[in-house]
Order: structure tokens, then C-alpha cells, then sequence
């Protein structure tokens, strides 16, 4: 069992290209999460997902978008990237069936844009 | 501004001593979780607090919560090298009518440095 895969690994990009993060669960979690990781500020929540096909903006949405069109994928898109998305990406996902909310992390994925 | 905030920033103990860290947090919660996270990885959820409680224990490490100065403590008695690590808390707001996401609130975390 994996859990979370996330990939890229790690990625140096130009400002203003598109890139898209890959996150994937294979616990069957309904809930799945977008962060960013910045030195002295923690991790802050991009976007979200309840379930496969909705899907709701975090505290720092802007610039990112997401889609949720299965339960085990949630893709997360920098559609033209500036140097202030340069940070550590985790994607996250919860069983939300319980009522409280642990979340399961992926490795992270560290993203430079130049 | 960040919900969960950790003190101290920065911790530095010899193995065999206990380790506290501290969270506060502004807001009522649903619940207040620890998670870990070795440096470079993702991470690692440690322990869950509901509001309802006041004291959780498992293994070596014990959790507090006081909802009355909104804060929790995590406490990791006889730590090891291998607990060198971050920990950060997280507070989930309580679920509002048909619209909660289970959205989790990080702290900043604390930095403890075991000493072999």
C-alpha cells in the first residue's frame, strides 16, 4: 500500500510556464488537500476537496487551481507560475466518514520557480 | 494570522530528558491534532485531541487541552535521537451545517533537537 504518491519529487521552473503537481491516494479518502510549506509560516491550505467532483479554495487559492474527477486524484496546477510559488507542495487526504479529521501527508514535492 | 502558534520556537534537550511544546490557538475547535515531520518529509499525524477531552496519552507521548485558555500541550517523555524532528499543531474549526471540510489549521511549528 503507498498511501499518497506525489511527483514530481522536485522541479526547477521558468516563470510564466504551466506546470501541474500530481498527487494520488489509494486509501479511498474522500476528503484530499493542497498545502504550501514556507520557511516561518507552516502550512498553509491552497485548496480542498470533500468528495470527487467539488472541490473549494484554502487560505492562499489564488494562482493554483485543482479538480477532483475521481477519488483518487487531485491535481494541482500553477497555470503560469511566479518566483512567490517557489515552496514545498504536500497533498494530503482524510477519511471524513468518523467525523474527525486526521489527515495522511504525501512526500512533497519542492518547486523553484526562476 | 495563524490559528495554532508553538512555543518555543526551537527546542534543544539530551536524550532522556522529557520535551514540552506548546500551542495556542484563537478560535473554538472541533478537535486539535500533533502531527511530526522529519526533515524533507511529509507530514506524520502523531495524536488527536477532541474538544471534549483534556488529556490523551499514547506510547510516550501526552497531549493536554485546556479549551478554557485555548491551548494544548504535547509532552514526550524520555526522548530519544530519533524524536529530532518538527512538530506542529493543528486545530480543526467546528463543522458548520452542510459546508465543513475538515479544514486543519497549522502552526509554525517547534524544532526539537535530540542530543545522543
Amino acid at each position: 500500500i503507498a498511501g499518497i504518491t506525489q511527483a514530481p519529487t522536485s522541479q526547477i521552473l521558468a516563470a510564466g510556464r504551466r506546470m501541474t503537481l500530481r498527487c494520488t491516494q489509494d486509501m479511498r479518502h474522500n476528503a484530499m488537500y493542497w498545502y504550501r510549506q514556507d520557511l516561518g509560516l507552516g502550512l498553509r491550505l491552497i485548496h480542498y476537496s470533500n468528495t470527487a467532483g467539488t472541490t473549494g479554495k484554502g487560505e492562499v487559492p489564488d494562482g493554483y487551481s485543482v479538480s477532483r474527477a475521481n477519488t483518487d486524484d487531485f491535481p494541482l496546477t500553477l497555470a503560469s507560475a511566479v518566483p512567490s510559488q517557489t515552496s514545498v507542495y504536500f497533498c494530503a487526504s482524510s477519511d471524513r466518514q468518523g467525523g474527525h479529521n486526521e489527515q495522511f501527508f504525501g512526500p512533497g514535492t519542492r518547486l523553484t520557480v526562476l | 494570522s495563524q490559528q495554532g502558534e508553538e512555543d518555543p520556537q526551537a527546542l534543544s534537550i539530551q536524550e532522556g530528558e522529557n520535551a514540552t511544546m506548546n500551542c495556542s490557538y484563537k478560535t473554538s475547535i472541533n478537535n486539535l491534532q500533533w502531527y511530526r515531520q522529519n526533515s524533507g518529509r511529509g507530514l506524520v499525524h502523531l495524536i488527536l485531541i477532541r474538544s471534549n477531552e483534556r488529556e490523551k496519552h499514547s506510547g510516550r507521548l501526552r497531549v493536554t487541552l485546556d479549551t478554557s485558555k485555548k491551548s494544548s500541550s504535547l509532552l514526550i517523555t524520555a526522548s530519544r535521537a530519533a524524536d529530532t524532528a518538527s512538530y506542529f499543531c493543528a486545530t480543526e474549526q467546528p463543522h458548520a451545517g452542510g459546508t465543513s471540510y475538515g479544514k486543519l489549521t497549522f502552526g509554525q511549528g517547534t524544532i526539537l533537537t535530540v542530543h545522543p
